[in-house]
C-alpha cells in the first residue's frame, strides 16, 4: 500500500505563503494524470476538498490556494495565508490519507 | 445543493451493533460510488468501505471486513455501515462521502455521526 507522508505542522504569518508537501512512497502519476488530492479540515467539520489531480481547483474554492506536483512529490499552496485557512490539511491518493499538516499562526 | 447528511451514532458497550445511515440529495444518488470513513479523536482518516453504483462490488478495510457491512438503497437515496462487534477502538466520527465520477476523490462529505464504544 502507498504511505502519504506529511509534516505535522506548519506555523505561518497571515498575508503569507504557506507551503505544505506530501511525499508518496511510490510514484501516484499515470500517464497524464496525477492522482493526488488536497483536503481542509476544520476542528469539528468534515473535510472539504480543494485540489483534485494536484492541480485543478475544486468547485468554490478560492483561487489563493493551489496545487502542484507529479510522481511522488506534490505541494500545496495558500498565497496569501488568511484567517480562515487555520486547518489541518490532508493529501490524498486512492483509499490512503496522509496524517495531516496542520497550519498554525506563527 | 448536495447534501449528505448521517443520523444513528451513540453510545454503544464492546461486541455490540450499531447501524449509522446517510441520506443524499440534490444529485442522482444512483450514480455515484459512495464510500465510508472514519476519524478518530485528535487522529487521521481513514478509509473504512465502498460500494458501487448498483450495490454489485463493495470492499472493505482489512480493520473492519467481516464486521461492517455496506448496504445502500437507491430508491431511498440512502448508504448505511452495519457496525458489529464493536470494540474500543472503532470509537471515532464516521463520514459518508460520494466519489467524484470514478475520479478517486471525494467531492462532497456528510457532516458525520459520533459513534462510541464503551462499557
Amino acid at each position: 500500500d502507498i504511505v502519504l507522508t506529511q509534516s505535522p505542522a506548519l506555523a505561518v504569518s497571515l498575508g503569507q505563503r504557506a507551503t505544505i508537501s506530501c511525499r508518496a512512497s511510490q510514484s501516484v502519476s499515470i500517464s497524464r494524470y496525477n492522482l493526488m488530492h488536497w483536503y481542509q479540515q476544520k476542528p469539528g467539520q468534515q473535510p472539504k476538498l480543494l485540489i483534485y489531480r494536484a492541480s485543478n481547483l475544486a468547485s468554490g474554492i478560492p483561487a489563493r490556494f493551489s496545487g502542484s506536483g507529479s510522481g511522488t512529490d506534490f505541494t500545496l499552496t495558500i498565497n496569501p495565508v488568511q484567517a480562515d485557512d487555520i486547518a489541518t490539511y490532508y493529501c490524498q491518493q486512492s483509499r490512503t490519507f496522509g496524517g495531516g499538516t496542520k497550519l498554525e499562526l506563527k | 445543493e448536495v447534501q449528505l447528511v448521517e443520523s444513528g451514532g451513540g453510545l454503544v458497550q464492546p461486541g455490540s451493533s450499531l447501524k449509522v445511515s446517510c441520506v443524499a440529495s440534490g444529485f442522482t444518488f444512483s450514480s455515484y460510488v459512495m464510500h465510508w470513513f472514519r476519524q478518530a479523536p485528535e487522529n487521521g482518516i481513514e478509509w473504512l468501505a465502498y460500494i458501487n453504483t448498483d450495490s454489485s462490488s463493495t470492499h472493505y478495510a482489512e480493520t473492519v471486513k467481516g464486521r461492517f457491512t455496506i448496504p445502500r438503497d437507491n430508491a431511498k437515496n440512502t448508504v448505511d455501515m452495519q457496525l458489529s462487534s464493536l470494540r474500543s477502538e472503532d470509537t471515532a466520527m464516521y463520514f459518508c462521502a460520494r466519489e467524484r465520477n470514478y475520479g478517486g476523490y471525494f467531492d462532497y462529505w456528510g457532516q458525520g455521526v459520533m459513534v462510541t464504544v464503551s462499557s
